[in-house]
């Protein structure tokens, strides 16, 4: 069955570095996501992604973040400068269809630690 | 007022009771109502969805949207210890590649 996957598992890196979480949607998918889900917090949307360009974005979503489709099968998220407060899981959706039931489907995760 | 508001548990119940897990919501906008499961340090997993208002059931799950309550509610019945998962009610709109907001979702454990 196919399945979104993401690299790495876990990121650990420090405070101002820059971090690029990598996804691979499933392959006939055309809408792409990034959620993230602080420890024992709720799961929040940042950004969907559709013919190479944001759909729509999150206040969470700032100049610090930034999206790509780098070729036919990978989809970044990219957080310029760390901040501690961007410790969380990062989750990569995807979804085929629009106008009806938008279901997507999400990897497992990324656990971003920002020391 | 949040837009849609969990109760985070934990309920423990024993194997084989019927679970309620409810959610309330403020948006009238929302079209897609949806139950995810997630399991420890895993991606939540769609169980059901539910366009607009009524019920739909899929064996041991039913769910349950009441636009005019703004509730949504998940039943399990027969209950299994694998069932032990936090559950997430989950809402969209209708438009193209529509953002999912979550609940804070409930942890739920059933005891063999």
């Amino acid at each position: 069955e196919p399945e979104v996957t993401q690299t790495p598992s876990h990121q650990v890196t420090q405070m101002g570095q820059e971090v690029i979480l990598r996804c691979v949607p499933i392959s006939n998918h055309l809408y792409f996501y990034w959620y993230r889900q602080i420890l024992g917090q709720k799961v929040e949307f940042l950004v969907s992604f559709y013919n190479n360009e944001i759909s729509e974005k999150s206040e969470i979503f700032d100049d610090q973040f930034s999206v790509e489709r780098p070729d036919g099968s990978n989809f970044t998220l990219k957080i310029r400068s760390t901040k501690l407060e961007d410790s969380a899981m990062y989750f990569c959706a995807s979804s085929h269809l629009a106008g009806v039931l938008n279901e997507q489907f999400f990897g497992p995760g990324t656990r971003l630690t920002v020391l | 007022q949040k837009e849609v508001e969990q109760d985070p548990g934990p309920l423990s119940v024993p194997e084989g009771a019927i679970v309620s897990l409810n959610c309330t919501y403020s948006n009238s906008a929302f079209q897609y109502f949806m139950w995810y499961r997630q399991y420890s340090r895993k991606g939540p997993e769609l169980l059901m969805y539910t366009y607009s208002s009524g019920n739909k059931e899929d064996g041991r799950f039913t769910a349950q949207v009441d636009k005019s309550s703004k509730y949504i509610s998940l039943f399990i019945r027969d209950s299994q210890p694998s069932d032990s998962a936090t559950y997430l009610c989950a809402m969209s709109g209708r438009s193209s590649a529509s953002k999912i907001i979550f609940g804070s979702g409930t942890r739920l454990s059933i005891r063999p």
